[in-house]
């Protein structure tokens, strides 16, 4: 059974950093692209970051690109996102997801089951 | 970048035929993947490929695309069907996912 478990959300200032883990089971993380989707308060879905199977390439929602840096570890089944210079708006829950055909169809085939993140003074 | 428009609610009586609608430019030639939300729990997905079910999901559940609006239907709705509903497709331009802003399902 695939399982995706998010730790180290909470509250932080705004400008302040965090680091979101995912550690993942029940298949072979390292063969998968994984990203990290987001859903404010009372909102809908924004996919916000996604990193290949190997860890070579990454990529960004023009929202986050600068400030958060998403990285893995397949020695260790776990997916990170690092964020810097918090915002108010980036106040939501985040999920760890891992995704489907990346290159020509890309879907989320597995979510877990969110952790939040508040950003406010 | 690709603009999905859902409507935000969309009511049915138990029993009866559920469609929520997802419109977009052309989204024909796109394939388009549903998530089913349910109040308080992570996204599932419920249609990928258009008309694609995982295992698990329901054949009350049914996907359709062509033109500019792709359909989820639920026939036989029941009131656990009760949910947010997401559309999403590849973003041609970035090449990242992008989702529709999710229509509220209600079981009168």
């Amino acid at each position: 059974e695939v399982q995706l478990l998010e730790s180290g959300g909470g509250l932080v200032q705004p400008g302040g950093s965090l680091r979101l883990s995912c550690a993942a089971s029940g298949f072979t993380f390292r063969s998968y692209v994984m990203s990290w989707v987001r859903q404010a308060p009372g909102k809908g879905l924004e996919w916000i970051s996604g990193i290949r199977a190997g860890g070579d390439e990454s990529y960004y929602a023009d929202s986050v690109k600068g400030r958060f840096t998403i990285s893995r570890d397949n020695s260790r089944d776990t997916l990170y996102l690092h964020m810097d210079s918090l915002r108010v708006d980036d106040t939501a829950a985040y999920y760890c997801a891992k995704m489907g055909d990346w290159d020509y169809n890309p879907h989320v085939n597995y979510w877990g089951r969110g952790i939040l993140v508040t950003v406010s003074s | 970048s690709y603009v999905l428009s859902q409507p935000p609610s969309v009511s049915v009586a138990p029993g009866k035929t559920a469609r929520i609608s997802c419109g977009g430019n052309n989204i024909g030639t796109k394939r388009v993947h549903w998530y089913q939300q349910k109040s308080g729990q992570a996204p599932v997905l419920v249609m990928y490929f258009d008309s694609d079910r995982p295992s698990g999901i329901p054949a009350r559940f049914s996907g359709s695309n062509s033109g500019n609006t792709a359909t989820l239907s639920i026939i036989r709705v029941e009131a656990g069907d009760e949910a947010d509903y997401f559309c999403q497709v590849r973003d041609s331009d970035s090449g990242h996912p992008v989702f529709g802003g999710g229509t509220k399902l209600t079981v009168l």
